[in-house]
C-alpha cells in the first residue's frame, strides 16, 4: 500500500493523558499536512511541513499540541494533557513538491480520538 | 478571512436521479484555488477537483460535472445519473494558495443514494 499511513487508527484515553498519533506519508511527498475534523464538521487546518520544516500552524494548535517532522519523513502528532474538546478525527495528508503540486492533497484515514 | 459554506446538510435521492451539491465561497482575494473532495466511509479524503479563480469554465468528467461562476461565489457540483457508490460526504473547500497548503473546508454535505 502507497498511500497515506495513520496510527493508531483508534484511540480512548482519559482527560489528562498524553497521546500521540503518527503519519508516514506518501514516499515522494515532501509536504505534510495535518487536519483535525470534528463530528458533522468539515476538516480544520493545524499545520504544515515542508521536508522537516514546520512552515505554519493554526491558531487551534494550542501549547499542548506539537508536531514533528525530525527527518522529513513520517510526522508526529502529540497532545499532553487531553481535554474532552479535543476528541476528533485527526487527519494527516501529502502532497508532491512545488513545482509537481497540483494542489491535490492525499489523505489518510485518519486517527480517531476519543477522550473520556 | 475565507469561509466556505455548504447549506445543504444532507440529500437523499433515488438511484439515477441527477443531484447538484451547492458550495458558496467568501475571500477577498481575486486569486483563489477551489476544490471538491468526497469523504466515503472509511474517513479518507479523496480529491475530485480544483478549479483556479480565473478560469471559469465548466468542467466535465463523467458522470461528474462543476459550474464555478464567480459572480454569485459559487462552485457547484453535479452529479448525473447518480449510482449508490456516491454515497459519500462531499466537502468544498478554498485555498489561497497554489499549492493548497492551507485548505478552508465546508461542513460539508451528506448524499445518500437509495437503490
Amino acid at each position: 500500500d502507497t498511500g497515506v499511513s495513520q496510527n493508531p487508527r483508534h484511540k480512548i484515553t482519559k482527560r489528562g493523558q498524553n497521546v500521540t498519533f503518527r503519519c508516514d506519508p506518501i514516499s515522494e511527498h515532501n509536504r505534510l499536512y495535518w487536519y483535525r475534523q470534528t463530528l458533522g464538521q468539515g476538516p480544520e487546518f493545524l499545520t504544515y511541513f515542508q521536508n522537516e520544516a514546520q512552515l505554519e500552524k493554526s491558531r487551534l494548535l494550542s501549547d499542548r499540541f506539537s508536531a514533528e517532522r525530525p527527518k522529513g519523513s513520517f510526522s508526529t502528532l502529540e497532545i499532553q494533557r487531553t481535554e474532552q474538546g479535543d476528541s476528533a478525527m485527526y487527519l494527516c495528508a501529502s502532497s508532491f513538491p512545488t513545482g509537481l503540486n497540483t494542489g491535490e492533497l492525499f489523505f489518510g484515514e485518519g486517527s480517531r480520538l476519543t477522550v473520556l | 478571512a475565507q469561509k466556505v459554506t455548504q447549506a445543504q446538510t444532507e440529500i437523499s435521492v433515488v438511484e439515477k436521479e441527477d443531484v447538484t451539491l451547492d458550495c458558496v465561497y467568501e475571500t477577498r482575494d481575486t486569486t483563489y484555488y477551489l476544490f471538491w473532495y468526497k469523504q466515503p466511509p472509511s474517513g479518507e479524503l479523496v480529491f475530485l477537483i480544483r478549479r483556479n479563480s480565473f478560469d471559469e469554465q465548466n468542467e466535465i468528467s463523467g458522470r461528474y460535472s462543476w459550474n464555478f461562476q464567480k459572480s454569485t461565489s459559487s462552485f457547484n457540483f453535479t452529479i448525473t445519473a447518480s449510482q449508490v457508490v456516491d454515497s459519500a460526504v462531499y466537502f468544498c473547500a478554498l485555498s489561497l494558495i497554489q499549492g493548497a497548503q492551507k485548505l478552508v473546508f465546508g461542513q460539508g454535505t451528506r448524499l445518500t443514494i437509495n437503490p
